[in-house]
């Protein structure tokens, strides 16, 4: 069976100080993934989507950038982080028929 | 533009009654349209996912509508339980290169005693 899994689970980090979000999938094979972010009580925002290693494509300009390294790893990064990077980020992935999409647990990011 | 819009933004309802969120769309050209549940702190989980083709479709007390000449969907939780306080998201898929997912801002259900 395929499983999503994303971590930490919380972060706290000081504004300026870089960042690296991981995700990794398993059980398939070249599956579509995303990185989104949820503001607090506000609905998800995409941030990037890969079809494939090191195809990204970016959804909204901003301080964060993502890479695929490795077919089923997604890897959400920043070289400085803002106050406005707070947030709750997810990372999804669905097979490229697109009938269901998958997500991790989520990542609490809380810069100060 | 690709949007979806759901309807309320926030909704409280007593234990055991009925209630019926609402998604409208104009994500184009269309491939499937899912309702997902999300507890605070958690990830989204699939509820129900409709293709162009289908107008209904049930998950135990939460069925889904779709019109897809109108683009407009919607979630109805049926004798709703406590259980059922979550963020409900509506999300549209595209047919397109990466099947990139559209989703609304969802709509936040208190169930009270």
């Amino acid at each position: 069976s395929q499983t999503i899994h994303q971590w930490p689970a919380t972060l706290v980090q000081p504004v300026g100080s870089p960042l690296s979000l991981e995700c990794t999938v398993e059980g398939t094979s070249n599956p579509n993934l995303y990185w989104y972010r949820q503001a607090a009580g506000r609905g998800l925002q995409l941030l990037f989507y890969s079809v494939g290693i090191g195809q990204i494509s970016s959804e909204v300009p901003q301080n964060l950038s993502a890479s695929r390294p490795q077919d089923r790893q997604f890897i959400l990064s920043s070289k400085k982080l803002l106050l406005s990077d707070s947030g709750f980020y997810l990372c999804a992935w669905s097979v490229e028929s697109g009938t269901e999409a998958f997500f991790g647990q989520g990542t609490r990011l809380t810069v100060v | 533009k690709n949007q979806v819009e759901q309807s309320p933004q926030s909704l409280i309802i007593l234990e055991g009654k009925n209630c019926t969120l609402q998604c409208n769309y104009t994500v184009s050209p269309f491939s499937n349209l899912r309702w997902y549940k999300q507890d605070t702190g958690r990830g989204p989980v699939s509820l129900t996912i409709m293709t162009f083709s289908e107008n209904t479709k049930s998950n135990g007390r939460y069925t889904a509508t779709l019109d897809a000449d109108t683009k407009q969907s919607s979630l109805h939780i049926t004798a709703s339980q406590l259980s059922d306080s979550a963020s409900y998201i509506c999300v549209v898929t595209r047919r397109a290169a990466g099947n990139k997912l559209t989703f609304g801002g969802g709509t936040r259900v208190l169930v009270k005693p």
